[in-house]
C-alpha cells in the first residue's frame, strides 16, 4: 500500500459544485502539503500545514480550504468548482527532522470542472 | 520575482548520457533538488545540493554552482525507463520550494 494516499484518483464535476480530496499518510510526517500540477507550469502550492494546529496558506489558495483533521490526514476543499480549478493535485508529505526536506508524493487526483 | 529555468524536453538515445540544465533566480538558497516524474504519476526525488560541487548517486549526478545560480542533472547509461519529466525545485529563504516547469526526456533505441 501507498504511503501517502489520495482519494479520489479521478473526479469529473461540474462548475459550482462542492469537492473535497482527501489525504492519508502512513509515514508519521508531521508536515504535509496541497499542490496543484498545470502543463506547461511547476508544481504551485495550495496550503501546507506543520502540525494538526498550524495552517498556512501557499501560492495560489484563493478558492481552496483545507482541514487538518488528524496528523495523518490533510483533506483539500472546492466550495464551489470552477473550469480552471481543472489540474492534477498532489498531497505530499515531509519530515522536518530532515535537512534535506525531501517531499513525499501521494499518486494525484485528476480534477476535470466543467 | 522567483524563476527557474530548464529546458522544456529532450530527446537522447538509449546507452547515451544526458544533461539536464537548469538555472534559477530566487529570494535566498536552501537547497535545490531534482525530482523524477514518470507520466501520470507521483514525483520522486532524486537528489538534493545546499553545498557547490558534484554528488553522483549511482547513474545520477546532480551538480551545484550557487554564485551562477545553477545546476545540472546528468543521467548516464540512459535506460528506457528513464523517460519521464524531471523536475528541478529550489527551496527559497524562507523554505518554500520554488518549482521548474519540468524537462521532458524522451529516450530513443
Amino acid at each position: 500500500d501507498a504511503d501517502v494516499t489520495q482519494t479520489p484518483r479521478n473526479r469529473i464535476t461540474k462548475t459550482g459544485k462542492r469537492i473535497m480530496l482527501e489525504c492519508s499518510q502512513t509515514k508519521g510526517h508531521d508536515r504535509m502539503y496541497w499542490y496543484r500540477q498545470d502543463p506547461g507550469l511547476g508544481l504551485r502550492l495550495i496550503y501546507y500545514s506543520f502540525d494538526v494546529k498550524d495552517i498556512n496558506k501557499g501560492e495560489i489558495s484563493d478558492g481552496y480550504s483545507v482541514s487538518r483533521q488528524a496528523q495523518a490526514k490533510f483533506s483539500l476543499s472546492l466550495e464551489s468548482a470552477i473550469p480552471n480549478q481543472t489540474a492534477l493535485y498532489f498531497c505530499a508529505t515531509s519530515d522536518d527532522s530532515r535537512d534535506t526536506g525531501e517531499l513525499f508524493f501521494g499518486e494525484g487526483s485528476r480534477l476535470t470542472v466543467l | 520575482g522567483q524563476n527557474i529555468d530548464q529546458p522544456t524536453e529532450m530527446t537522447a538515445t538509449e546507452g547515451a548520457i544526458v544533461q539536464i540544465n537548469c538555472t534559477y533566480q530566487t529570494s535566498g538558497f536552501n537547497g535545490l533538488f531534482w525530482y523524477q516524474q514518470h507520466a501520470g504519476e507521483a514525483p520522486t526525488f532524486l537528489s538534493y545540493n545546499v553545498l557547490d560541487g558534484l554528488e553522483e548517486k549511482g547513474r545520477f549526478s546532480s551538480f551545484l554552482s550557487r554564485s551562477k545560480g545553477y545546476s545540472y542533472l546528468l543521467l548516464k547509461e540512459l535506460q528506457m525507463k528513464d523517460s519521464a519529466s524531471y523536475l528541478c525545485a529550489v527551496m527559497d529563504s524562507n523554505y518554500q520550494l520554488i518549482w521548474g516547469a519540468g524537462t521532458k526526456l524522451i529516450i530513443k533505441p
